[in-house]
């Protein structure tokens, strides 16, 4: 069966640097578009990156364009989730997910972010 | 950017009873673009509902969805104490793609 799995979350200090990784199986994983999805505490959802199944590509929120970049590794069936110059309004659950015709069915369990200083 | 309000924000209904919540976008959406999600604490998002009104592998068929261009419902008929939760709409048909600020429902 489908399995996503985030890891890569902890606490950072604003400005610093973290890179988030989804590991994924039970799915042809480079035929799949991945997104990643984040919630703040106590907020709601808020879509962050899209990348091909290709990486040929991709997509950003306007809240980290220029700082988040979107990758992945179809060897090893893993997205990645590059977060430079972290801010605190950065801190969240990032999910990654299955992009699929018939909805985006798959979320990992998320991984908690946490920028402070 | 598409924007979408759901309402409302919270909705107060008994085990029973028909829940209906609404989605609105700033912009009219292809009905293949527009899902519902639900959220439990601590869980990751549920996929219920895709292209507005198909429901996803697995979901009861008290859950239904409908609606086009700038309006869509999602319709909980004979809710279950395991329905209550929060609720969102996404939009999946423009970049940046968009989700709704969520419905709570809760027990009355």
């Amino acid at each position: 069966q489908v399995h996503l799995v985030e890891s890569g979350g902890g606490v950072v200090q604003p400005g610093r640097s973290l890179r988030l990784s989804c590991t994924t199986s039970g799915f042809t994983f480079s035929t799949f578009a991945m997104h990643w999805v984040r919630q703040a505490p106590g907020k709601g959802l808020e879509w962050v990156a899209v990348l091909s199944h290709d990486g040929g590509s991709q997509f950003y929120a306007d809240s980290v364009k220029g700082r988040f970049t979107i990758s992945r590794d179809n060897s090893k069936n893993t997205v990645y989730l590059q977060m430079n110059s972290l801010r605190a309004e950065d801190t969240a659950v990032y999910y990654c997910v299955r992009d699929h015709s018939s909805g985006w069915n798959y979320w990992g369990q998320g991984t908690l972010v946490t920028v402070s200083s | 950017e598409i924007v979408l309000t759901q309402s409302p924000d919270t909705l107060s209904l008994s085990p029973g009873e028909s829940a209906t919540l609404s989605c609105r976008a700033k912009y009219r959406i292809g009905s293949i673009y527009l899902a519902w999600f639900q959220q439990k604490p601590g869980q990751a998002p549920r996929l219920l509902i895709y292209a507005a009104s198909s429901r996803a592998t697995g979901i009861p068929d008290r859950f239904s969805g409908s609606g086009s261009g700038t309006d869509f419902t999602l319709t909980i008929s004979r809710l279950e104490p395991e329905d209550f939760a929060v609720y969102y709409c996404l939009q999946s048909g423009a970049t940046p793609y968009t989700f709704g600020q969520g419905t709570k429902l809760e027990i009355k």
